[in-house]
C-alpha cells in the first residue's frame, strides 16, 4: 500500500540555519503531496502542497519540490526562526481514495 | 466560521468506562475523519466518513465506533476504554467529493485535538 517515510527527529538547529527534512513516498498512481505543521498543543495545519511532478509548493519561506524520479518531497527553509519549532508531517493523498497517508512526523527545535 | 471544533479538550477515564468524542465542522465539507496520534507513530486513521450517511474503517478501528449524525457532526465512541487507547485524537474534515479528481489539491482541516488518558 501507499506509504510515507520521513527522517527521524528531533532536528536541532540554531536560528538562521538551513533546514532540510527528508520525505520519500511509495504510491501507485499520481498522488498529491503535502507538508503539515503542528505547533505545540494544536492541531495540524497545511504548510504547503504540490499536485504533480516538478511542482514546487511554498509558504512562509518553506519550499518543497515534487520529484517523481526520486519519489521525494523534501522540505527546505533557508533561514529558520525559533517560531518554526514544531512537528512537521509529510503526507500524500491518492487520487482514487479519500484518505491521507501521513509520515511519522519530524520534530524541529530551533534555538536562539 | 469556527472551522473544526472538538469536545472535550481533555478527558481521563478508567478502564472499562465509555465516552463519546464530539466533532463538528461548519465549512459544509463532505468528508470527515478521526485520527489518533501517538509518539513515533504519526497520525493513524481510525474511521472516516466520505459523505453523510456513510462510514468506513481506517487503519486502527478496533475498540471504536463512529456516527455521522449529519453533514456537520462526526462522533467517535469508545465503548469500553482500555489503556492502549490513551492518545491524542484529532478530527478532520475535507471538502473533497468522493472519487472526483478535482479534490486532489484540497486539504484536510484539523480540529485542536482531544487528549485522552485511560487509567
Amino acid at each position: 500500500g501507499d506509504s510515507v517515510t520521513q527522517m527521524e527527529g528531533p532536528v536541532t538547529l540554531s536560528e538562521e540555519a538551513f533546514l532540510t527534512i527528508n520525505c520519500t513516498y511509495t504510491a501507485t498512481g499520481y498522488p498529491s503531496l503535502f507538508w503539515y505543521v503542528q505547533y505545540p498543543g494544536e492541531g495540524l495545519q497545511l504548510l504547503l502542497k504540490a499536485t504533480k511532478a516538478d511542482d514546487k509548493g511554498s509558504n512562509k519561506g518553506f519550499e518543497a519540490t515534487y520529484r517523481k524520479e526520486t519519489t521525494s518531497f523534501h522540505l527546505e527553509k533557508g533561514s529558520v526562526q525559533v517560531s518554526d519549532s514544531a512537528v512537521y508531517f509529510c503526507a500524500l493523498s491518492d487520487q482514487d481514495t479519500d484518505k491521507l497517508i501521513f509520515g511519522t512526523g519530524t520534530r524541529l527545535q530551533v534555538f536562539p | 466560521n469556527a472551522g473544526v471544533t472538538q469536545t472535550p479538550k481533555f478527558q481521563v477515564l478508567k478502564t472499562g468506562q465509555s465516552m463519546t468524542l464530539q466533532c463538528a465542522q461548519d465549512m459544509n465539507h463532505n468528508s470527515m475523519y478521526w485520527y489518533r496520534q501517538d509518539p513515533g507513530m504519526g497520525l493513524r486513521l481510525i474511521y472516516y466518513s466520505a459523505s453523510e450517511g456513510t462510514t468506513d474503517k481506517g487503519e486502527v478501528p478496533n475498540g471504536y465506533n463512529v456516527s455521522r449524525l449529519n453533514k456537520r457532526e462526526f462522533s467517535l465512541r469508545l465503548e469500553s476504554a482500555a489503556p492502549s487507547q490513551t492518545s491524542v485524537y484529532f478530527c478532520a474534515s475535507w471538502p473533497r467529493v468522493y472519487g472526483l479528481a478535482h479534490g486532489r489539491a484540497d486539504t484536510q482541516y484539523f480540529g485542536p485535538g482531544t487528549r485522552l488518558t485511560v487509567l
